[in-house]
């Protein structure tokens, strides 16, 4: 069966400080592959999506970046974090056999900037 | 363009009924419907296809109304375990991988 792995699970930054969240997806090949950002009590911002190694799309533009180093590997990245930069950071993926399948999403990362 | 979800929240009591909906402005391709927990991630319940039949899932169940532009959520007999916020995700086109996804229902089941 499919799993999808996140870290870390929480983190604490001060503003300017880089970041570098990990998403790993086991038990599927080629999938597609998403990031989002959820702010406290609101819905869920697309940020990137990948539907192959290094093929990355921009949803937002910001001081986020995005990379597909191997596979089944997604990585989310800033250099220097912006207070507006806290929230709940999701990956998800999809099956690319065909249209219309779900997402499924890892246990995310709450992201809160000092 | 962002669905529209309503209520923005509704609080029941267990064995109650809801229906929650979720509106768009562009014409809708695949609805997907997703539970999230206080704390947790979302989970998958459902899509619903273009010209596709109302799916169930136990006692949760959903339609989608084309000419409507809408699909919406029917929980039957809810139980404490539908508490939770529920968000729809509307696929961008015909065949895009994304969606764009509502600002979500809480949905609060009390004894």
């Amino acid at each position: 069966s499919q799993t999808i792995h996140q870290w870390p699970a929480t983190l604490v930054q001060p503003v300017g400080s880089p970041l570098s969240l990990e998403c790993t997806v086991e038990g599927t090949s080629n999938p597609n592959l998403y990031w989002y950002r959820q702010a406290a009590g609101r819905g869920l911002q697309l940020l990137f999506y990948s539907v192959g190694i290094g093929q990355i799309s921009s949803e937002v533009p910001q001081n986020l970046s995005a990379s597909r180093p191997q596979d089944r590997q997604f990585i989310l990245s800033s250099k220097k974090l912006l207070l507006s930069d806290s929230g709940f950071y999701l990956c998800a993926w999809s099956s690319e056999q065909a249209m219309n399948q779900p997402q499924h999403f890892g246990d995310g990362t709450r992201l809160s900037i000092l | 363009q962002q669905p529209v979800q309503s209520p923005q929240a509704v609080i029941l009591r267990e064995g109650e009924d809801a229906v929650i909906n979720c509106s768009s402005s562009k014409a809708l391709y695949s609805v997907h419907w997703y539970r999230q927990k206080h704390g947790e991630a979302p989970v998958f319940l459902m899509i619903l296809l273009k010209g596709g039949e109302q799916k169930g899932h136990d006692k949760i169940s959903a339609s989608f109304n084309e000419k409507k532009q809408q699909s919406s959520l029917y929980l039957t007999a809810s139980q404490l375990s539908y508490s939770g916020t529920y968000f729809c995700g509307t696929a961008r086109g015909a065949g895009s991988y994304q969606l764009t996804f509502g600002k979500g229902t809480k949905l609060s089941v009390i004894p």
